[in-house]
């Protein structure tokens, strides 16, 4: 049981630059999100899933692309890279008990540099 | 909108004692309250989750307590140790639904 798994772990990439960060996991868990953490900030929301085909933005949606086309996989998209950025990228999951969020498994994060 | 503090500068404790962590919130009341450790280099791991009808709660060496008058949940670690040492997060369900919004954590560290 892998739980949540990243890839990859660190990437470094050029301004304009587009990438995927990918995201799996295999508790069968309903919902799905991302976070970025950055120095000082917390852990931020930027898009999250409460199933297959439903995708929804959280505080920080702009320059990421997601979706959610099979239970296991919710893979998180730069469209075009910014310096801003730059930061560390985790991605949860949770089982869904009514309306009701519960404990959330995480996985070890991808560091991304943007120059 | 909702707002969540932690003390930003780090704890430091000597080994054995009693570690206590502070969440603050404004502008809402959550439904229930997590608390998460993080170790560098990793994703957070939850620890503990306490509902807002519950005052206290206990596992092992860890207390959580919730008061929604104070808007606080406090964070305890009795007997501490140095593989204690860490990032506490503390996390809220926000008013609206969806999903859970973070501190921005307390480091603790325990020197033996």
């Amino acid at each position: 049981n892998a739980g949540v798994t990243q890839t990859p772990k660190f990437q470094v990439l050029k301004t304009g630059q587009s990438m995927t960060l990918q995201c799996a996991q295999d508790m069968n868990h309903e919902y799905m999100s991302w976070y970025r953490q950055d120095p000082g900030m917390g852990l931020r929301l930027i898009h999250y899933s409460v199933g297959a085909g439903i995708t929804d933005q959280g505080e920080v949606p702009n320059g990421y692309n997601v979706s959610r086309s099979t239970t296991e996989d919710f893979p998180l998209r730069l469209l075009s890279a910014a310096p801003s950025q730059t930061s560390v990228y985790f991605c949860a999951s949770s089982p869904v008990q009514g309306n009701s969020n519960q404990p959330q498994h995480f996985g070890d994060g991808t560091r991304l540099s943007i120059l | 909108s909702q707002k969540i503090e932690q003390n930003s500068e780090a704890l430091n404790i000597q080994e054995g004692k009693t570690a206590t962590l502070t969440c603050n919130y404004t502008n809402y009341s959550p439904a229930y309250l997590q608390w998460y450790r993080q170790d560098p280099g990793r994703g957070p791991v939850f620890l503990l989750l306490i509902r807002e009808n519950e005052k206290e709660k206990r596992k092992e060496r860890l207390k959580v307590t919730f008061d929604t008058t104070l808007k606080q949940s406090l964070f305890h670690i009795t007997a501490s140790q140095p593989a204690d040492s860490a990032t506490y997060l503390c996390a809220l369900d926000p008013p609206q639904g969806g999903m859970l919004t973070f501190g921005g954590g307390t480091r603790l560290m325990v020197k033996p």
